[in-house]
């Protein structure tokens, strides 16, 4: 089964406005790392959260991890154009050994 | 600039043909990693390598051949590709192979006619 699912698929908001995009996942995890990717470019890593936190910031971005609900979520604060990316999730399962597994993404663009 | 450089930016081949991607890392990594990345689809593993040692073939077909000289070097040998195998080629290192971030170099987009 697939880990690491992102919604939305796709986020259009305007500069200065939040954006929350979410992932769930299905088994049992070590840890969750989210990820951004700009258009022709690599992915770059923003945030690692483990298993037994519930909440990490970093800067403007909050993460919070629910492993009851096999949820995370990704907050960015006063958006800004650079922000646009796409987003990703990406588990390690405890059973999946080296494997990172990353969702489909979600997109994300924002207005100046 | 992630640390990781990979080589070519862009690459146009034909299906008889062979070509290597190369991927450098200058973190002091001691994994390094393939990745497919195809339009709507998730990230795809194909190999992992850990202090040189491959530890992963995520069932990757032969015509895909890693090879990892040293712990900052990996290269990804192509040969008789298929149409299908037109995507973005990542190449991403680690501390070591196990639940730490990974560090991603530009890709290679490669296109088979």
């Amino acid at each position: 089964s697939q880990q690491g699912e992102e919604d939305p698929q796709a986020l259009s908001i305007q500069e200065g406005e939040n954006a929350t995009m979410n992932c769930s996942y299905k088994t049992s995890i070590n840890n969750l790392q989210w990820y951004r990717q700009n258009s022709g470019r690599g992915l770059v890593h923003l945030i690692l959260i483990r298993s037994n936190e519930r909440e990490k910031h970093s800067g403007r971005l909050r993460v919070t991890l629910d492993t009851s609900k096999k949820s995370s979520s990704l907050l960015i604060t006063a958006s800004r154009a650079a922000d646009t990316a796409s987003y990703f999730c990406a588990t390690d399962g405890e059973t999946s050994g080296s494997r990172l597994t990353f969702g489909e993404g979600t997109q994300l663009t924002v207005n100046p | 600039e992630t640390g990781v450089t990979q080589t070519p930016r862009h690459l146009v081949m034909g299906m008889t043909n062979k070509k290597s991607l190369k991927c450098e890392q200058h973190l002091g990594h001691n994994a390094m990693y393939w990745y497919k990345q195809s339009a709507k689809k998730p990230l795809e593993l194909m190999f992992v390598y850990n202090f040189k040692e491959q530890t992963e073939n995520n069932s990757v077909p032969s015509r895909f051949s890693p090879e990892c000289p040293n712990s900052s070097h990996l290269f990804l040998h192509l040969h008789t590709l298929q149409p299908e195998d037109s995507a973005l080629y990542l190449c991403a290192s680690s501390q070591d192979s196990f639940n730490q971030p990974q560090h991603f170099g530009d890709g290679t987009r490669l296109s088979i006619l």
